[in-house]
């Protein structure tokens, strides 16, 4: 059972600015960095932010990430058809002997 | 271009085993963390097992201690997950990744396609 809690939806129209927030505890957000995974149907997730706020090479500078305590957010400002997928948060969490934890995923949808 | 490629997925009874292959083309993996990262049907990621680069450090999901297993030969260039006594629980599909890992951070930044594991008699 995941230790990160992501609403379980999102939407916007094409353009708007979509933000999702990533709740979580002092031994995963409150004490590593967070990472964002998108994953499009039928496909494997994708590193989107790693370091809270770093972007890999060819991900879009609309997406962005911000960390505060043991939160963090992931936004995506002008909104397009093609953002819509599952998007999780994650962490390494320093609990029992250690893990990889990812968020409980929040579906994107562009009407 | 950096490649990771699934193997030995398939169909097992519950109670039976299973081996899964990772081989990556495009890197060195003896310079990375490497994981396996399940995804049952309609849910989310599941982080399953890790290691290091000289598999002296071994991580695992409480669920899966004790039954699975994670190696590496890195003269293959290769990882592995060998899985007994599973459960339908275990039923997902299986991706391999490539990690960086550091002090207070750890991602997955290159993933496998996946293979599939089926648990049902």
């Amino acid at each position: 059972q995941s230790v990160l809690t992501q609403p379980p939806s999102a939407s916007g129209t094409p353009g708007q600015r979509v933000t999702i927030s990533c709740s979580g505890s002092r031994s995963n957000i409150g004490t590593n960095t967070v990472n964002w995974f998108q994953q499009l149907p039928g496909t494997a997730p994708k590193l989107l932010i790693y370091i809270n706020n770093q972007r890999p090479s060819g991900v879009p500078d609309r997406f962005s990430g911000s960390k505060s305590g043991t939160s963090a957010s992931l936004a995506i400002s002008g909104l397009q058809s093609e953002d819509e997928a599952d998007y999780y948060c994650a962490a390494w969490d320093d609990s029992l002997n250690g893990f990889y934890v990812f968020g409980t995923g929040t579906k994107v949808t562009v009407l | 271009e950096v490649q990771l490629v699934e193997s030995g997925g398939g169909w097992v009874q519950p109670g039976g085993s299973l081996r899964l292959s990772c081989a990556a083309s495009g890197v060195t993996l003896s310079n990375y963390w490497m994981s396996w990262v399940r995804q049952a049907p309609g849910k989310g990621p599941e982080w399953v097992a890790n290691m290091n680069q000289d598999g002296g450090k071994k991580y695992f999901l409480a669920s899966v201690k004790g039954r699975f297993t994670i190696s590496r030969d890195n003269t293959k260039n290769s990882l592995y997950l060998q899985m007994n006594n599973l459960s339908a629980d275990d039923t997902a599909v299986y991706y391999c990744t490539r990690d960086v890992q550091g002090d207070y951070l750890y991602y997955m930044d290159v993933w496998g396609k996946g293979t599939r594991v089926t648990v049902s008699s």
